[in-house]
């Protein structure tokens, strides 16, 4: 089956403490992209990936890094987590850019204390 | 600026019934749309496209509609189920072409 998949789906953790999501995807797809959803502000891009070794910043890019090794994988990681990040996060990708559907994993919901 | 908002952020309606949840957009040189279905506990998940080529365009009981003379954008759900009840987000591509700019959605409630 064609999917997204993010791993884990909850996470609660302590501020400081280094933690990496995973994300794959099993689609051949080129693009990939993390979004953070919050009550009122909606979905907001963090980072996102062209293709392999390719990663920029997106709207909201601080207090996150992300690595683009294989065309399959997207972690994101959060090197010393703060309060404010907690959400709920997504990861997405596309067959190519943005000319065509970007498809969601099912999310991870993070909590930190 | 890139903004994609939508009208209302509640829908409710009875099952049968037709709905439309509409969408404005700020950007005028957007050339790609697309609507997205989220579940609760799910990520959004894609329900149709249509580029600016386009006025309209169908699927199984959706159809989008564009109007780029009023930067408008609508959902239209042909007989309404208990199951399309979502939360239903229109969403666009900002200027550069490397992320979707998303509405903050219209919660659809679908009674029985």
């Amino acid at each position: 089956e064609a999917q997204v998949t993010q791993n884990p789906r909850y996470l609660i953790t302590v501020t400081g403490k280094k933690l990496t999501v995973t994300c794959s995807q099993n689609m051949n797809h080129e693009y990939m992209s993390w979004y953070r959803q919050d009550p009122g502000l909606g979905l907001r891009q963090i980072y996102y990936s062209m293709n392999v070794e390719v990663t920029d910043k997106g709207d909201v890019p601080e207090g996150y890094k992300v690595s683009r090794k294989e065309k399959r994988n997207f972690p994101l990681i959060l090197e010393s987590p703060s309060p404010n990040q907690t959400s709920l996060y997504f990861c997405a990708s596309s067959l190519s850019g943005l000319n065509s559907p970007l498809h969601f994993g099912n999310g991870t919901r993070l909590t930190v204390t | 600026g890139e903004n994609v908002g939508l009208h209302l952020p509640t829908l409710s309606v009875q099952e049968g019934d037709n709905s439309i949840i509409n969408c404005a957009y700020s950007n005028s040189a957007s050339d790609y749309f697309i609507w997205y279905k989220q579940e609760s506990g799910k990520g959004p998940q894609f329900i149709i496209d249509i580029r600016s080529n386009m006025d309209k365009r169908q699927g199984q009981r959706v159809t989008v509609l564009l109007n780029k003379t009023v930067k408008h954008l609508s959902l239209q759900i042909a007989a309404t189920q208990p199951g399309d009840s979502a939360v239903y987000f229109c969403a666009d591509v900002n200027q550069a072409g490397t992320a979707l700019i998303f509405g903050k959605g219209t919660t659809l409630s679908v009674s029985s």
